[in-house]
């Protein structure tokens, strides 16, 4: 079993559709990152989340450290938003990032 | 500032050739880490750095091998290239390790043959 799970692994959605990709953990973190890889390969960081809720744009990244979950979310999708979004934690105890398998998501116009 | 400068961009290598995989930040960064993405897999640490000196392993070390003589620096070594290494192989880095934002270079696409 993956440390870090995400779902799903693949979306399509229409422009202007909201939309959800969540994360799950088993392992104790300091903080959980979302990042996104474009179909060129660059990856780029989006939010570090300790606690709470984060905005940008958008993109809204929310956390449950209790419960082991996290959420990104986008409001008012749009083809540009296509890319693979990849959920990763800074395990507790280690100097090892760990990284969910992404979602590749797909916004068609 | 540059970020994280990975090079090459590309590379095509025969069984059993070594390489350096060049990594360089220019953000003072303490934590620098080498990773490899594979298709239907998470990105895989290979090794990590908190620090001008320190090395460690990660999960998937086996014929790779690095050295942080410097702050900036930090290549991964190639060995003697198998076919399993073929992989796209990122280099990110952090201001330390917990708490802080990643910046990742570019990537490297890396073919053994």
């Amino acid at each position: 079993k993956n440390e870090v799970e995400q779902s799903p692994q693949n979306l399509t959605a229409q422009e202007g559709e909201f939309i959800t990709i969540n994360c799950s953990y088993s392992v104790g973190i300091s903080a959980l990152h979302w990042l996104q890889q474009h179909p060129g390969g660059g990856i780029v960081s989006l939010f570090m989340l300790s606690s709470g809720k984060k905005k940008h744009g958008r993109l809204i990244a929310t956390i449950n450290i209790q419960e082991k979950h996290s959420s990104l979310h986008i409001t008012a999708s749009h083809p540009r938003d296509s890319a693979v979004y990849i959920c990763a934690v800074d395990e507790k105890g280690t100097y090892k990032y760990i990284f969910g398998t992404g979602t590749r998501l797909k916004v068609l116009a | 500032n540059a970020g994280v400068t990975q090079t090459p961009k590309f590379q095509v290598l025969k069984t059993g050739q070594s390489m350096t995989l060049q990594c360089a930040q220019d953000m003072n960064h303490e934590y620098m880490s080498w990773y490899r993405q594979d298709p239907g897999m998470g990105l895989r640490l290979i090794h990590y750095s908190v620090g001008a000196g320190i090395t460690d392993q990660g999960e998937v070390p086996n014929g790779y091998n690095v050295s942080r003589s410097t702050t900036e620096d930090f290549p991964l070594r190639l060995l003697s290239a198998a076919p399993s290494q073929t992989s796209v192989y990122f280099c990110a880095s952090s201001r330390e390790y917990s708490n802080q934002p990643q910046h990742f270079g570019d990537g490297t696409r890396l073919s053994i043959l």
